[in-house]
């Protein structure tokens, strides 16, 4: 099925540790972007880009790093993960402009850093 | 100052009965748009409705609809008949340019809770 695909769906790490959480999408989306979700905030913007070798920061960019060398994947990773890190993370893609087009979600990562 | 902003962290309504969801937004864009999303307890992010800062008339979507008062910058989403299925939070977003690029901003959201 045409969509977004978010890996691992789960994930526990240790403090210092590094990861990288994959996000694919096959449906030629411009923009594609993170957000981390955590109780009472919304969903908050990570980084994100509107298409291959574009990226820019959001609202929350420290301690992760992304790239964007292909139209349809978006890795995010994270450098050394910290408690403050635990969250669930979405990846989320659309086409760019000013149009009604809505976004589409990957399932969501839900991240604990310990 | 937040761009969009959901005041109601908690709503309760009984189900049959319609539901307003409020959302106020800041932008100085004059080209914008408007979203609301679903999110039940397993966590996907449903796409409900979008309204265009230019369209005249307010968006509808079966039984959701946004009631869009621009002079007064609110998108209050309108559920119709609840229905238990509606248990959830809901997300207000809004679209605007940014850099070049139009971004969206989403509120801390609203949960609704139906009861029977």
């Amino acid at each position: 099925n045409a969509g977004v695909t978010q890996t691992p769906k789960f994930q526990v790490l240790k403090t210092g540790q590094s990861m990288t959480l994959q996000c694919a999408q096959d449906m030629n989306h411009e923009y594609m972007s993170w957000y981390r979700q955590d109780p009472g905030m919304g969903l908050r913007l990570i980084h994100y880009s509107v298409g291959a070798g574009i990226t820019d920061q959001g609202e929350v960019p420290n301690g992760y790093n992304v790239s964007r060398s292909t139209t349809e994947d978006f890795p995010l990773r994270l450098l050394s993960a910290a408690p403050s890190q635990t969250s669930v993370y979405f990846c989320a893609s659309s086409h760019t402009g000013p149009s009604n087009y809505g976004y589409t979600f990957g399932s969501g990562t839900r991240l604990t850093v310990v | 100052a937040q761009k969009i902003t959901q005041t109601q962290p908690g709503m309760f309504v009984q189900e049959k009965e319609a539901v307003t969801l409020d959302c106020t937004y800041d932008t100085s864009d004059q080209s914008y748009g408007l979203f609301w999303y679903k999110q039940p307890s397993s966590g996907e992010m449903i796409f409900l409705i979008y309204q265009g800062s230019y369209d005249e008339q307010n968006a509808t979507e079966g039984r959701y609809s946004l009631n869009f008062q621009k002079a007064r910058k609110s998108a209050n989403l309108v559920i119709s008949a609840s229905q238990l299925g509606d248990s959830a939070m809901y997300f207000c977003a809004m679209r605007e340019l940014s850099g070049g690029s139009y971004i969206p901003t989403f509120g801390r959201g609203t949960s609704l809770i139906v009861h029977p």
